[in-house]
């Protein structure tokens, strides 16, 4: 199983330019997330996606749209890029809304963006 | 807010000596998750801890859960410089039909040789 599959793994953008960072899961899971992680400030929720068909905005949501394409699939949207949206952003996988007992997240590689 | 406060911030050792982060929950949690981060890394499940009072082990690694499910601690025996990375826990929230995860700030330890 390939688990969490994230692209790209790096990328540079200019301030203004857009861009898509996708995310796809195998696992069957209904949660899916988008997390930002800077220096210091540990790993921040942006958006999250508790099942196909909705999604919810977390702690950082300004600057960012999401879409959850089918089941597998959550892509984050950086519309008009920022510096301060420099940062690793990770996609992230659960079986939350399910009835497993233990329902880790798995994430995936991470995206290293730095806006210029 | 909920928030899941994580101490301390950075933990420097030499090999061999015993690590202890902790994390302490402003709201009662269904349970807590424990992550590790290696440098460069993405965040990697280790363990749940579901119990009021539950102690769970991993070879040198303790996980604790406090009685009223608010408060819990990771601690290494004899850390080694494959321990190196961050350590986050995640008090997990009900929250209606969907559990929450909240996520402290990490620990990060660094293992000098």
């Amino acid at each position: 199983n390939a688990g969490v599959t994230q692209t790209p793994k790096f990328q540079v953008l200019k301030t203004g330019q857009s861009m898509t960072l996708q995310c796809a899961q195998d696992m069957n899971h209904n949660s899916m997330y988008w997390y930002r992680q800077d220096p210091g400030m540990g790993l921040r929720l942006i958006y999250y996606s508790a099942s196909e068909g909705t999604t919810d905005k977390g702690e950082v949501p300004n600057g960012y749209n999401v879409s959850r394409l089918n089941k597998r699939e959550f892509s984050l949207r950086l519309e008009s890029a920022a510096p301060s949206q420099t940062s690793v952003y990770f996609c992230a996988s659960s079986d939350f809304s399910g009835r497993r007992r233990i329902t880790e997240a798995f994430f995936g590689q991470g995206t290293r963006l730095t806006v210029v | 807010g909920q928030q899941v406060m994580q101490i301390p911030q950075y933990q420097h050792v030499q090999e061999g000596e015993d690590f202890t982060t902790y994390c302490n929950s402003s709201t009662t949690l269904s349970n807590i998750q424990w992550y590790k981060q290696r440098p460069g890394g993405h965040p990697v499940f280790l363990i749940q801890l579901v119990k009021s009072g539950e102690v769970k082990k991993q070879k040198r690694l303790t996980f604790q859960f406090g009685e009223a499910k608010k408060n819990s601690s990771l601690h290494i025996t004899a850390t080694q410089t494959t321990d190196v990375g961050t350590y986050f826990c995640a008090g997990v929230q009900n929250a209606g039909n969907n559990r929450k995860l909240i996520w402290g700030l990490g620990t990060s330890l660094a293992v000098n040789p």
